[in-house]
């Protein structure tokens, strides 16, 4: 059992579309997390959400729209992609703050 | 403003030889401090934490960290490494209350030689 699962693994897509990576837990965390990571290997924190509820919303363009349905998922939906948004994006999930964060196996996304 | 330097972009050592992964951060109160490792294509996996107490940590997989506050330090080290333990290697810092938000350093690739 993957404990935080993202789908696709993989998406090589075009200038200008539109798309979206889905995340899964079924570790009983309230927290969820999409972090970003670049072609350096720099991981920053795109999006926070806790029961729901968006609590950390970093300075990201908003052509990035999360969702979380329930506390078990938490989409992202990237609107116009262009070539920088070219990265590894991870989902993760932890209790409120207990510290250690789940990751999840990262969706690739290249734009063309 | 919070930052991690990890100032080692690249670190060779010989199998069973030592390890050291170099780690410092700046922040503005006392953090949590981690260790993350993400093997190829995989994502983060937790090596261990500092929260509080006893400055050095053990982790998984035979790792342990030594927090030196003094020198805002939070060192990783492993007595004898294994060609498995090949992989990238990042440090973070959160707060200790309030938001639930980890900065990472750059991360520190190991390559394992025979």
């Amino acid at each position: 059992d993957t404990a935080v699962s993202q789908t696709p693994k993989y998406l090589v897509t075009q200038m200008g579309n539109d798309k979206s990576i889905k995340c899964e837990q079924n570790l009983g965390h309230d927290t969820m997390y999409w972090y970003k990571q670049d072609s350096k290997k720099f991981l920053k924190i795109m999006f926070s959400y806790n029961n729901k509820e968006l609590i950390i919303n970093e300075t990201v363009p908003n052509r990035f729209s999360p969702k979380s349905p329930d506390k078990a998922h938490l989409n992202l939906h990237i609107n116009s992609l262009e070539l920088g948004d070219s990265a590894v994006y991870f989902c993760a999930s932890s209790h409120v703050w207990a510290g250690e964060l789940f990751f999840g196996e990262g969706s690739r996304l290249t734009v063309l | 403003a919070q930052s991690v330097t990890q100032p080692d972009i690249h670190i060779t050592v010989s199998e069973g030889a030592s390890l050291e992964l170099r780690c410092n951060y700046s922040y503005g109160a006392t953090p949590y401090l981690f260790w993350y490792v993400q093997s190829p294509g995989q994502g983060l996996q937790l090596l261990l934490k500092y929260f509080s107490g006893d400055t050095l940590v053990q982790g998984i997989k035979g790792f342990e960290a030594e927090f030196k506050r003094s020198q805002s330090s939070f060192n990783l080290r492993k007595p004898s490494v294994h060609w498995s333990d090949a992989a990238e290697y990042f440090c973070a810092v959160g707060p200790q209350t309030g938001a639930n938000n980890l900065f990472f350093g750059t991360g520190t690739r190991l390559t394992v030689i025979p």
